[in-house]
């Protein structure tokens, strides 16, 4: 167990909808990161944020948009959801970018998008 | 923008045996990180090992260990007296630095299953 937790587990829902998917970051950590790992895209890096603010950005669609929250937990909000947005969505967690760079990975969100 | 190559999409090893997973890259940056991940059947992401670019002593972590390569730009995992449990996908990740923009972005390889036979 990393510390990391995120909800749901398992999500299916229907093209055109919106989700939110949530992750608390282990104690102490100040980073939150989001990846997407799909079959056809491989693992992807979406966004980070460090204490609140957006850190770094990846491959993340302008469909897609994430907060970090003052108690620093993250979501991630998924919009006109489409087939290929079906994958596993995983949040990861760290001190800090400057401290120290050993992510800890959360069990992962799996999005069903039918 | 960086790239991460892993050219053995599947190996398989014996138990007890040793077995090098390869992984290259590319970047114009001197300053970064690379890590290897597994991610068994569980599909749970667990860091396996991380090395700093600065550092030219190879990175070991019990079992585990690496051979880095900076100039060739290979970052290769050794698992030696594997075991069944060590059965998974492994992913190489490059990070970049603090030192520059977009410091937490990373890249990954697209993965190697590992069989152990027993």
């Amino acid at each position: 167990d990393s510390g990391v937790t995120q909800t749901p587990k398992h999500l299916i829902t229907a093209t055109g909808q919106r989700v939110t998917l949530r992750c608390s970051p282990r104690s102490g950590d100040l980073s939150v990161y989001w990846y997407q790992q799909s079959l056809d895209q491989g693992l992807q890096f979406l966004i980070q944020y460090y204490n609140g603010e957006e850190r770094a950005k990846g491959n993340i669609l302008e469909r897609f948009s994430a907060q970090q929250f003052p108690d620093l937990h993250s979501e991630l909000n998924l919009s006109s959801l489409e087939l290929g947005d079906s994958a596993l969505y995983f949040c990861a967690s760290s001190e800090g970018p400057l401290l120290t760079y050993e992510q800890y990975f959360g069990p992962g969100t799996r999005l069903t998008v039918t | 923008a960086q790239t991460v190559t892993q050219s053995q999409p599947e190996m398989s090893v014996q138990e007890a045996e040793t077995v090098t997973l390869s992984c290259t890259y590319d970047t114009s940056e001197s300053d970064y990180y690379l890590f290897w991940y597994k991610q068994p059947p569980s599909r749970q992401m667990i860091l396996v090992i991380r090395q700093e670019a600065y550092k030219q002593q190879n990175a070991t972590e019990n079992r585990f260990s690496v051979n880095f390569q900076k100039a060739a730009k290979s970052f290769s995992l050794k698992i030696s007296d594997s075991q069944l449990g060590d059965a998974a996908m492994y992913f190489c990740a490059y990070r970049r630095s603090a030192n520059n923009t977009n410091a937490g972005k990373s890249t990954f390889g697209d993965g190697t299953t590992l069989t152990v036979k027993p």
